[in-house]
C-alpha cells in the first residue's frame, strides 16, 4: 500500500502556464515533505521542501502547498519553461529525520514551447 | 562542486552472476541510502547507513542482496544471485542526517547504475 501518492503519471503544458503535481499522502505521521527533479539519466535533485508547520514555501518560480487536512501537496511551476520538462518526485517523511524518505512513483511534465 | 559517484553507470549480466555496484558519497556526509528504481514501484529505498552502521534494510530482499560500507568513502551493494527481477536502475545518496529542516540536510543522489539481468 503506497503511502505516497503521485496519480498522474504524466502532465503537459504550454510554456509560459502554470504547472500543477499533485501529490497525496496517507500516513499522518509525516512531517517534512520535498520535491525532486529528474532528468533522464541523471539522479533525482532537490527541488523545494515544507514543514508540516506551514502550508506554503516559495522559491522562485516553484511554491509548494500543503492541505494537512487532505493530507494532500502540490507543487506549482509559474511560468513553466522548456527546461523544466522532467519527472517529479514527491516525497514524504516523518519524525524530521532524514533517514527514511518515502517517494511517490513520479510524474513526467513535459513543457511545450 | 561535490558530487556523489557510483560505478558502474551501466551494468549487463546472466541470472545467477554476481553483481557490485559501488557508490562514493560526498565527503562530509555521514548518512548513505542504496535506492531502486523500477517502472511499477517507482523509488523504493533498499537501505541505508548512518556513520557507516546500517540503520535499516527492511527494504532489501536479504537471501540476495547485501549492503555494506568498508569504510566512509565507498558504500557497495551486492546482488549474488542476480535474477531478472532485478534489473532497475540503482541510486545512492547520501547526506548529513540532521533533524534541523533545512536544504543542507537533503539528499544528494549519484546518477544511478542501470542494471540489467539477463
Amino acid at each position: 500500500d503506497q503511502q505516497v501518492k503521485q496519480n498522474s503519471p504524466s502532465l503537459s503544458v504550454q510554456e509560459g502556464r502554470i504547472s500543477i503535481l499533485n501529490c497525496d499522502y496517507t500516513n499522518s505521521m509525516f512531517d517534512y515533505f520535498l520535491w525532486y527533479k529528474k532528468y533522464p539519466a541523471e539522479g533525482p535533485t532537490f527541488l523545494i521542501s515544507i514543514s508540516s508547520i506551514k502550508d506554503k514555501n516559495e522559491d522562485g518560480r516553484f511554491t509548494v502547498f500543503l492541505n494537512k487536512s487532505a493530507k494532500h501537496l502540490s507543487l506549482h511551476i509559474v511560468p513553466s519553461q522548456p527546461g523544466d520538462s522532467a519527472v517529479y518526485f514527491c516525497a514524504a517523511s516523518a519524525g524530521g529525520s532524514q533517514g527514511n524518505l518515502i517517494f511517490g512513483k513520479g510524474t513526467k511534465l513535459s513543457v511545450k514551447p | 562542486d561535490a558530487r556523489v559517484t557510483q560505478t558502474p553507470r551501466h551494468k549487463v549480466t546472466e541470472m545467477g552472476q554476481e553483481v557490485t555496484m559501488r557508490c562514493q558519497p560526498i565527503l562530509g556526509h555521514n548518512t548513505v541510502f542504496w535506492y531502486r528504481q523500477t517502472m511499477m514501484q517507482g523509488l523504493e529505498l533498499l537501505a541505508y547507513f548512518r556513520n557507516r552502521a546500517p540503520l535499516d534494510d527492511s527494504g532489501m530482499p536479504k537471501d540476495r542482496f547485501s549492503a555494506e560500507m568498508p569504510d566512509a568513502t565507498l558504500a557497495t551493494l551486492k546482488i549474488q544471485p542476480s535474477e531478472p527481477r532485478d534489473s532497475a536502475v540503482y541510486f545512492c545518496a547520501s547526506g548529513r542526517g540532521g533533524l534541523a529542516v533545512t536544504r543542507t540536510d537533503t539528499q544528494y543522489f549519484g546518477p544511478g547504475t542501470r542494471l540489467t539481468v539477463l
